[in-house]
């Protein structure tokens, strides 16, 4: 089983600026298959990054993802008010796993 | 657009069977290349990965959940479903049903508790 390890826990910033978040895994991932995923409370999930690196539909550009093999990025270049939320990355190249998210709360 | 909904029982008895339907709109669930999935998670926990079924009907389970999960579909009312039987309270949780198409794309989710 792949471990995603998602780092920090928690990421407190402000609006207007930059939020860098890790996902790790416990063995390399292909590119393809590594995804991310914002959760705002009482709302599904939403897909942001796919293939590592590829917005989703409707993602607007200050969001971008990076990284390869066992090293994963999601930035969010400047910050908005609605950008606020939970961020998990799930491989699905080996089973499916996800990382425990990153809570992005506004300082 | 492509929606999702779960449905369900909401509360659930322990040692008893939770039944879970995902209708799909905007989609057919037999569409070539099409998979299903359903993704839980418990209260303060992460994501748990349950199962997918493919278009055609193959199932693909979480080994950890394997021994009590059942998941099937129906084509004809373009929905599929989740079977999990001898449930517990560690299976209290909010269960997601999802498009499992490079990433999942989620319904809103639905809270089953397990307690008597």
């Amino acid at each position: 089983e792949i471990v995603l390890t998602q780092s920090p826990g928690t990421l407190s910033l402000s609006p207007g600026e930059r939020a860098t978040l890790s996902c790790r895994a416990s063995q390399s991932v292909p590119s393809s298959f590594l995804v991310w995923y914002q959760h705002t409370p009482g709302q599904a999930p939403r897909l942001v990054i796919h293939g590592a690196s590829s917005r989703a539909t409707g993602i607007p550009d200050r969001f971008s993802g990076s990284g390869s093999g066992t090293d994963f990025t999601l930035t969010i270049s400047r910050l908005e008010p609605e950008d606020f939320a939970v961020y998990y990355c799930q491989q699905y190249g080996n089973s499916y796993s996800f990382g425990q998210g990153t809570k992005l709360e506004i300082k | 657009q492509l929606q999702l909904q779960e449905s369900g029982p909401g509360l659930v008895k322990p040692s008893e069977t939770m039944f879970l339907t995902c209708t799909v709109s905007g989609g057919s669930i037999s569409s070539t290349s099409s998979y299903w999935g359903w993704i839980r998670q418990p209260p303060g926990k992460g994501l748990e990965w349950i199962g997918s079924i493919s278009y055609s009907g193959s199932t693909y389970y979480n080994s950890s959940l394997k021994s009590r999960l059942s998941m099937s579909m129906d084509t004809t009312n373009n929905q599929f479903y989740l079977k999990l039987s001898f449930m517990t309270a560690a299976d209290t949780a909010m269960y997601y049903c999802a498009r499992d198409l490079g990433g999942f794309h989620w319904g809103q989710g639905t809270l089953v508790t397990v307690s008597s």
